[in-house]
């Protein structure tokens, strides 16, 4: 079976600070991977994916992540974070083949200070 | 509709009373899924929706919990007899196929009092 884990329940960093926030997953087949946001007051939405193509992958916002399969890891990282980037992260998995569900993580609230 | 519509979006309720929470996915949509997220908590999966079939019902905590989804649209997840631990907020998502892109409804907040 899937799972995630997401290192970190909050994270906070300066304006203009790298963001990185953590992911593993386990899974018996390769597995598809999600980062989804949730600001406040609003549905979650896609931030970026990786589904057997590149291994780097880049979303909204200046955001990326680098899918690692010798560590388990799918971690985000933005170079230089913004106000507006304050959220809640949720890292997800799903077995490739995209059936089935989506199997989300614990969540990271990152918090920017100016 | 542009989005996935939920109501109500927010539902108080008494201790043994049962509940239904309804959500309208974007037109289109042959996937729906059905997630709870409670304070602190990540998204737990509840069901899963391919046209009006649920393949994968595995996260429903209890017999307490049903959700139909009927002309391959509009879903309804009931709660019977609530209890107070069943208080969270109800999220529902469709995608075009599969899950390479859920788009999420505002959910409905649910409390038991």
């Amino acid at each position: 079976a899937q799972s995630v884990t997401q290192l970190g329940s909050h994270v906070s960093v300066s304006e203009g600070a790298l963001v990185l926030l953590r992911c593993n997953y386990s899974s018996s087949v390769p597995p598809y991977l999600f980062w989804y946001v949730q600001y406040p007051n609003q549905g979650l939405q896609l931030l970026l994916k990786y589904t057997s193509a590149a291994t780097l992958v880049k979303g909204i916002n200046g955001f990326e992540a680098e899918f690692k399969k010798s560590e388990t890891s799918f971690h985000l990282t933005k170079p230089s974070a913004h106000m507006s980037d304050a959220a809640e992260y949720f890292c997800a998995v799903s077995e490739a083949g995209n059936t089935g569900k989506l199997i989300f993580g614990q969540g990271t609230t990152l918090q920017v200070k100016p | 509709g542009a989005g996935v519509s939920q109501s109500p979006s927010n539902k108080v309720t008494e201790k043994g009373k049962d509940v239904e929470l309804r959500c309208d996915p974007i037109s289109g949509h042959t996937a729906l899924y059905w997630y709870r997220q409670s304070l602190g908590q990540g998204l737990e999966f509840l069901i899963y929706f391919q046209g009006n079939s649920a393949p994968d019902k595995s996260g429903l905590p209890s017999d307490r919990f049903s959700a139909e989804r009927t002309g391959g649209s509009v879903s309804t997840l009931t709660i019977q007899r609530t209890q107070q631990e069943d208080s969270a907020v109800y999220l529902c998502a469709s995608s075009l196929v599969g899950v390479e892109k859920l788009f999420f409804g505002s959910g409905t907040q649910l409390s038991v009092l």
